[in-house]
């Protein structure tokens, strides 16, 4: 079964606007989420994380919101690049397990 | 600072054979973790290691198995290799495994073709 979701295989957007992307999770023992960037023939990097026990993090352009009830994160890029275009992978982990839970990814195209 | 680094970078292999694949954690990370990553899909987790210990395991067959070397490396051994398992592995470090907030952060992976 699929405990991370990310529902949007792609999303486009122009430069300058906000990017959104949703993530649901279905293991309420999650309790510490990531998002992570990978270009093609690259390892995923690390963009930012989020624990439960907030409900947002911000880092420059980049902002997670975790809603607990709804299980539900999502990452807002403002404003986009086109240097942001790559495939967007959410991850969770919790529950005494110590592997990252991904879901399918979304890719981000970003255009000038 | 050096980030994880994974070798080799591509390897071709056909069924039936062992395939060996390494990995370098950050500097001062003692936990390593592998993945396997198909086309379209999210990676999966294989392996955790922590002080040369398995602290986890997902669920792969006994072809894969791993250790952790005393400087904190990894290799992942895949014996009698599959068709299917043609995929991009990719190692992950942390400083330790499970804590509040433990990021782990990947290397540049290994791709895999099995023919």
């Amino acid at each position: 079964d699929q405990q991370v979701k990310q529902n949007s295989p792609s999303l486009s957007v122009q430069e300058g606007r906000i990017s959104i992307l949703n993530c649901d999770y279905t293991n309420s023992m999650f309790d510490y989420f990531l998002w992570y960037k990978k270009y093609p023939a690259e390892g995923p990097t690390f963009l930012i994380s989020i624990s439960s026990i907030k409900d947002k993090n911000e880092d420059g352009r980049f902002t997670v919101f975790l809603n607990k009830s709804a299980k539900h994160l999502s990452l807002h890029i403002v404003p986009s690049q086109p240097g942001d275009s790559a495939v967007y992978f959410c991850a969770a982990m919790g529950g005494g397990s110590e592997k990252l839970v991904f879901g399918k990814g979304t890719k981000l195209t970003v255009n000038p | 600072d050096a980030g994880v680094t994974q070798s080799p970078t591509h390897l071709i292999k056909t069924r039936g054979q062992h395939v060996t694949l390494r990995c370098s954690p950050i500097s001062g990370h003692k936990s390593v973790s592998w993945y396997q990553q198909v086309l379209g899909q999210g990676p999966q987790f294989i392996f955790q290691y922590y002080e040369k210990e398995e602290r986890g395991r997902g669920n792969f067959p006994d072809r894969f198995s791993a250790r952790q070397f005393p400087n904190y490396s990894s290799e992942l051994n895949v014996n009698a290799l599959l068709l299917g398992d043609s995929a991009l592995y990719l190692c992950a470090s942390s400083f330790r495994v499970r804590g509040i907030g433990e990021t782990q952060y990947f290397g540049p992976g290994t791709r895999l073709l099995v023919l």
